[in-house]
């Protein structure tokens, strides 16, 4: 119940292509969806959240689809660069316990 | 303005060895955190502080201990290292219970081998 599964492990677009991550959970405590950024050798950083009480987010080329009757989350990244290139986590927190669980990981390949 | 700075990046100890991890912030949160990050694994929560003089335990918190002694550093220590500590460990702090607005800021990780 404390397990976010994150697929696909790895993928690998063209430039100007639409990765898409998804997560699933189980547990409903949960409150909160964040996406990380990580690259080689780095912290991850923040890159969009969202809350179970809305659909969809955007924040620039970044899509979050939430779905929460399905307790699943997607990652689309619009117009993907080859700067995009990094490990992306999908993370589920409960605030409330400060119990935070972060999927394994996807490594994103973006070709020039 | 450092943000998250993790002291040391890199080390190697023998099994049964003890060390300390140093994370210090320097944008006044209240809130600390110490992860494990492991290949295919994500990252796991080991210990957490909600403020100076607090500290509670995450998802994995065996074979390790913290203290919040002052605001701005959360010390992670190993008693006696074990092969499965090896890992790259990472400090977050947030200024209050994380959201959008409140997110986590991660350091760069240390890099830690038990031989």
């Amino acid at each position: 119940q404390q397990q976010v599964k994150q697929s696909p492990q790895s993928l690998i677009v063209q430039k100007g292509g639409i990765p898409i991550i998804n997560c699933a959970y189980e547990n409903t405590a949960f409150d909160y969806f964040p996406w990380y950024q990580q690259f080689p050798g780095k912290g991850p950083a923040l890159l969009i959240a969202i809350r179970p009480d809305v659909s969809e987010k955007k924040e620039g080329r970044f899509t979050i689809s939430f779905n929460k009757s399905a307790k699943q989350f997607s990652l689309h990244i619009m117009d993907s660069q080859p700067g995009d290139s990094a490990t992306y986590f999908c993370a589920a927190f409960d605030n409330y316990g400060q119990n935070f669980v972060f999927g394994p990981g996807t490594r994103l390949s973006v070709l020039p | 303005n450092a943000g998250v700075t993790q002291t040391p990046k890199f080390r190697v100890l023998k099994t049964g060895q003890s060390m300390t991890l140093l994370c210090a912030q320097d944008m006044n949160h209240e809130y600390m955190y110490w992860y494990r990050q492991d290949p295919g694994m994500g990252l796991r929560l080991i210990h957490y502080s909600v403020g100076e003089g607090t500290t509670a335990k995450g998802e994995v918190p065996d074979g390790y201990n913290v203290s919040r002694l002052k605001k701005q550093n959360f010390l992670l220590g190993l008693e006696s290292a074990a092969p499965s500590q090896t890992s790259v460990y990472f400090c977050a702090s947030a200024s209050s219970r994380v959201s959008s607005n409140q997110p986590q800021h991660f350091g760069d990780g240390t890099r830690l081998s038990i031989l």
